[in-house]
């Protein structure tokens, strides 16, 4: 059962493009939304997150997107560049301390930015 | 400060063979777990250890043992290899085990079965 789906499974953007990836979620606990951004032999690493209190999170050039009452939420990459070139896996999570850190994960979109 | 080492980077196994994936930290983390990869799933939870002598399932445990004897090693064990455990294997840690921690993956373990 996948609680967090992701689309598109892949996107190609040029340089200085704004490619926008898509999440949506089923479980109402959730309250906690991490994305991960992955590079090709190399593990996750986490991008930016937000909790589900705030509508909208910016660090640097990427933005994440909430809506509460649709469950979804989107990252955006504004002025991309090569080097955005990765897989984002988006991810939900209980933020309480009983959850012991189970991440539920997206199923990945790979994100080619051309010169 | 190494963060989380895994070890070995690539293996290849024949089916009904058993191997130790290791992971070790050494940012005193407290919540280590792993992941396998498949195309097309993301990430799914295998096992995780929330301290020192303490585990428990993930979403997808079948086939794999974990035990947890210091805080900085969480080897994962296959008993008896299967072609469906072909994929690559994430250790991560967190500080604690607080959901909205981030999470330090190592940079995987690529595994065949033959």
């Amino acid at each position: 059962q996948q609680q967090v789906k992701q689309s598109p499974q892949s996107l190609i953007v040029q340089k200085g493009g704004i490619p926008i990836i898509n999440c949506a979620y089923e479980n109402t606990a959730f309250d906690y939304f991490p994305w991960y951004q992955q590079f090709p032999g190399k593990g996750p690493a986490l991008l930016i997150a937000i909790r589900p209190d705030v509508s909208e999170k910016k660090e640097g050039r990427f933005t994440i997107s909430f809506n509460k009452s649709a469950k979804q939420f989107s990252l955006h990459i504004m002025d991309s560049q090569p080097g955005d070139s990765a897989t984002y896996f988006c991810a939900a999570s209980k933020a309480g301390g009983t959850s012991y850190g189970k991440l539920t994960f997206g199923q990945g979109t790979i994100l080619t930015v051309h010169p | 400060n190494a963060g989380v080492t895994q070890t070995p980077k690539f293996q290849v196994l024949k089916t009904g063979q058993s191997m130790t994936l290791q992971c070790a930290q050494d940012m005193n983390h407290e919540y280590m777990s792993w992941y396998r990869q498949d195309p097309g799933m993301g990430l799914r939870l295998i096992h995780y250890s929330v301290g020192a002598g303490i585990t428990d399932q993930g979403e997808v445990p079948n086939g794999y043992n974990v035990s947890r004897s210091t805080t900085e090693d969480f080897p994962l064990r296959l008993l008896s290899a299967a072609p469906s455990q072909t994929s690559v294997y994430f250790c991560a840690s967190s500080y604690d085990r607080a959901g909205d921690q981030p999470q330090h993956f190592g940079d995987g373990t690529r595994l065949s079965i033959l």
